[in-house]
């Protein structure tokens, strides 16, 4: 069975910095591309950024410079850094498996980040 | 940078058809995704493709994509299909994935 499991987030002061974290098992995690989709309060679903299996990495131009997507594919684990963070980042941030020919099949239950002074 | 458009709400009656609309320019030519989202819980895929199911999910749900919109159809509604329906596609232009406003589905 395939999971997802975020973790590290919390409440942190504008201007802050978290390091999220994905452990995926059930699946080769080394073959898959891998995302950050986020989902702000009373908001919709917001891609965050997507990095493959040989770390080709996009990100959505509202975290590009602040937020940096990585991998471990010997832990079966993804990263997410977040820094300078604002209060419009607040949100609920899922990882989820997929890309290119493949959807994002796969989603974990989500860890909440909170920015507030 | 591509803009998916989709009605903030939908209602429907149990038993009846609830359709979703997902706009884009020229949206037919690409690959739409549809994902629901209940509180509290991990977006699921329902539609991927255009109109692929993924394994586990009722053949109640349906989808195409023509023209400058994409439509996620489900049939014979039941009260547990209520949540929030989100499109989604890769644009080439951005390198980026979009998703749709997202659409909240209430069953009366």
């Amino acid at each position: 069975e395939v999971q997802l499991v975020e973790s590290g987030g919390g409440l942190v002061k504008p201007g802050g910095s978290l390091r999220l974290s994905c452990a995926a098992s059930g699946f080769t995690f080394s073959n898959y591309i891998m995302n950050w989709v986020r989902q702000a309060p009373g908001k919709g679903l917001e891609w965050v950024s997507s990095i493959s299996s040989s770390n080709y990495i996009f990100y959505a131009d509202s975290v590009k410079g602040r937020f940096t997507i990585s991998r471990d594919n010997a832990k079966n684990s993804l990263f997410l850094q977040v820094n300078s963070l604002r209060a419009e980042d607040t949100a609920v941030y899922f990882c989820a498996r997929g890309g290119g020919a493949v959807p994002f099949d796969s989603w974990g239950q989500g860890t909440l980040v909170t920015v507030s002074s | 940078s591509y803009v998916l458009t989709q009605p903030p709400s939908v209602s429907v009656a149990p038993g009846k058809t609830a359709r979703i609309t997902c706009g884009g320019d020229n949206i037919g030519s690409k690959s739409v995704h549809w994902f629901q989202l209940k509180p509290g819980q991990a977006p699921v895929l329902v539609i991927f493709d255009g109109n692929n199911r993924p394994s586990g999910i009722p053949e109640r749900f349906s989808g195409s994509n023509s023209g400058n919109t994409a439509t996620l159809t489900i049939s014979r509604v039941e009260a547990g299909d209520e949540a929030d329906y989100y499109c989604q596609l890769w644009d080439n232009s951005s390198d980026h994935w979009v998703f749709g406003g997202g659409t909240e589905l209430t069953v009366l």
